[in-house]
This record gives structure tokens, C-alpha cells and sequence, in this order.
């Protein structure tokens, strides 16, 4: 258990369908991120907030839209989705996005678009 | 470009001793972290070195030349549980991770 919680665990959707994956910490951070891992690639940075505002935005797909309604919440909202987006959506959290801070990871939402 | 290079897939006994190497080319240098991915679960943080050297954490060991753009994971006393993907990630001048693409690590008896 590393303080980071994400919901749900393993996700199926369509192609047309809209849904949102969760993250949760209860580590009192500032800095919340998501990754997307993809078998035998290195984890690929798709956002960060730093205190609550977005502080990057890796070329990520439009159909991928974060939202983080305050330091301890980050949502991922998906629509229109294509299978190449099926992956391992992990989030993390650190205790601030300066200075390389050791980031604690959730055990991710498998996805698989069909 | 920047590039972190780890072996894709090794293999070990129970009780033996695994050296997992990463070499990276990147821009700057803040650290170098490792974590182990166990199948289905989060990455979870091993160690974390920014100066040259051994660090000895129990039975895993983190070995760092920044000079050679080089480090080792040594685990030792191998156990089933040690099964799993270890990842090597770099924090480059900007404070970004660049991550490799993890070693999975298979234990037999």
C-alpha cells in the first residue's frame, strides 16, 4: 500500500464511450502525475499538477482531458478512445514537482479500448 | 536525444545474486532512482542515488558512475518474491524523470 489509490482497477470501452479514471492520495502531496505504461516501453509522462494547476501537458491526445479539483484528487476523463490507447494508466504523487522528489505510485487502471 | 538502456528480460536462481544494469544518455544529471513493478501493481521506490557509489539497502544494493552514465541494482539472496520488473529512471536537469523500459526479472527455484 503506498498512499495512492486509483479506481477502477481494470477498464473496457468502446471505441464512442466516455468514462474517468480516479486517483486518490492520502499522502499530503502537491504534485500529482499521470503516466501511461505500455507493455515493454518506458512509462510515458502525460500530465502534471504542481499545487493544483496543470504544469505540463506532454502532447497528450485531446481525448485525454485531466482535471484536478484540489491536491489530493486527479481525475483522468477519456472519450472517443482508440485501441492503440489500450495501456496501463498509472498515477502518482510527490511531495512537490521541484527538485526530483521520490514519486509514490497507484497500481493503475488497466485499460483496453475496443 | 535522451535514452536510458536496461536489459529486457533476466533470469536467476533462488539464493543467487542478479546485477541489473542501466546506462543512460541524458540531458543533465539530478539522480538516479530504481523501482520494482510487481505484476498488475504500482512501481514502488527501491532507492534514489545522486552521488557516485554503493548504497546498501538490505539485501538490494544501487551502484551509480556518473562519469560512465552508469548503474547497477545487485539484489542478493534471491527469493520468489523478487519476481518482478525493475525500473531504471533518471531525473535529467529540468527535474524530469526519463524512465527506461524496465527489466522483468525471473526467479527459479
Amino acid at each position: 500500500e503506498t498512499g495512492v489509490t486509483q479506481t477502477p482497477r481494470h477498464l473496457v470501452m468502446g471505441m464512442t464511450n466516455k468514462k474517468s479514471l480516479k486517483c486518490e492520495q492520502h499522502l499530503g502531496h502537491n504534485a500529482m502525475y499521470w503516466y501511461k505504461q505500455s507493455a515493454k516501453k518506458p512509462l510515458e509522462l502525460m500530465f502534471v499538477y504542481n499545487f493544483k494547476e496543470q504544469t505540463e501537458n506532454n502532447s497528450v491526445p485531446s481525448r485525454f482531458s485531466p482535471e484536478c479539483p484540489n491536491s489530493s484528487h486527479l481525475f483522468l476523463h477519456l472519450h472517443t478512445l482508440q485501441p492503440e490507447d489500450s495501456a496501463l494508466y498509472l498515477c502518482a504523487s510527490s511531495q512537490a514537482r521541484e527538485g526530483g522528489e521520490t514519486q509514490y505510485f497507484g497500481p493503475g487502471t488497466r485499460l483496453l479500448v475496443l | 536525444g535522451q535514452n536510458i538502456d536496461q536489459p529486457t528480460e533476466m533470469t536467476a536462481t533462488e539464493g543467487a545474486i542478479v546485477q541489473i544494469n542501466c546506462t543512460y544518455q541524458t540531458s543533465g544529471f539530478n539522480g538516479l532512482f530504481w523501482y520494482q513493478q510487481h505484476a498488475g501493481e504500482a512501481p514502488t521506490f527501491l532507492s534514489y542515488n545522486v552521488l557516485d557509489g554503493l548504497e546498501e539497502k538490505g539485501r538490494f544494493s544501487s551502484f551509480l558512475s556518473r562519469s560512465k552514465g552508469y548503474s547497477y541494482l545487485l539484489l542478493k539472496e534471491l527469493q520468489m518474491k523478487d519476481s518482478a520488473s525493475y525500473l531504471c529512471a533518471v531525473l535529467d536537469s529540468n527535474y524530469q524523470l526519463i524512465w527506461g523500459a524496465g527489466t522483468k526479472l525471473i526467479i527459479k527455484p
